[in-house]
């Protein structure tokens, strides 16, 4: 099984519409990332947490949020989402050496 | 503030040909240093690390980067290249913020690389 999975991989939605992007890991890691990437412009982060009461912004966090359930689980929502924010979306964890595991991505289409 | 550049978007080299990608980077203070690959549809796998000791890393893939701290860069190489390697590869670069001592990672924008036969 895989140490870092997210749902759902492929998601098309409406602008306006809420969406939920869910990330769980079975690595033991307390920390966790949300990032976006879009051709051209790599990845960018969007939220990360620490461990479950410590959540920070990224470079990119206007027109999202996050919630850090339990050290496994932490998920990416979109209040109101907007065609600009179609792209693909990975969460990570890291260890204390700061190397990170992705997980497959997730594809979301905003109409 | 850190930040990641990697020159060429698109690399493309012949089968068995160097492959050598380049990245260097702005910090304020020792970072660490990552490569990372992505294959298509697929999410990112390390590559190498850089954290401290000796500067020429080994990875997998037979791939290998050297940091060096006066040039401010971390390229990556393979003496030949294969038909798999055809992937995007990311630098990335990680160093304690001022305020919290905490790390953060920053990622360049990428670059393709093309094998061709």
């Amino acid at each position: 099984d895989a140490d870092v999975t997210q749902t759902p991989r492929n998601r098309i939605t409406k602008t306006g519409k809420r969406i939920m992007l869910e990330c769980s890991q079975t690595k033991g890691h307390d920390r966790m990332y949300w990032y976006r990437q879009d051709p051209g412009l790599g990845l960018r982060l969007i939220y990360y947490s620490f461990d479950v009461k410590d959540i920070n912004k990224g470079e990119i966090s206007d027109g999202y949020s996050v919630s850090r359930q339990a050290q496994a689980k932490f998920s990416l929502s979109l209040e109101s989402a907007i065609p600009n924010q179609t792209a693909l979306y990975f969460c990570a964890t890291s260890d204390w050496q700061e190397t990170q595991y992705f997980g497959p991505g997730t594809r979301l289409l905003v109409l | 503030a850190q930040s990641v550049t990697q020159l060429g978007s698109h690399v493309s080299v012949s089968e068995g040909a160097l492959v050598l990608l380049r990245c260097n980077y702005s910090s304020s203070v020792p970072p660490y240093l990552f490569w990372y690959v992505q294959y298509p549809n697929q999410g990112l796998q390390l590559l190498l690390k850089y954290t401290t000791g000796a500067t020429l890393v080994k990875g997998i893939n037979g791939f290998e980067a050297e940091f060096k701290k006066s040039e401010t860069s971390f390229h990556l190489t393979k003496p030949s290249a294969h038909m798999s390697d055809a992937a995007e590869y990311f630098c990335a670069v990680s160093d304690r913020g001022a305020s919290t001592g905490r790390r953060a990672l920053t990622f360049g924008s990428g670059t393709r690389l093309q094998v061709q036969p």
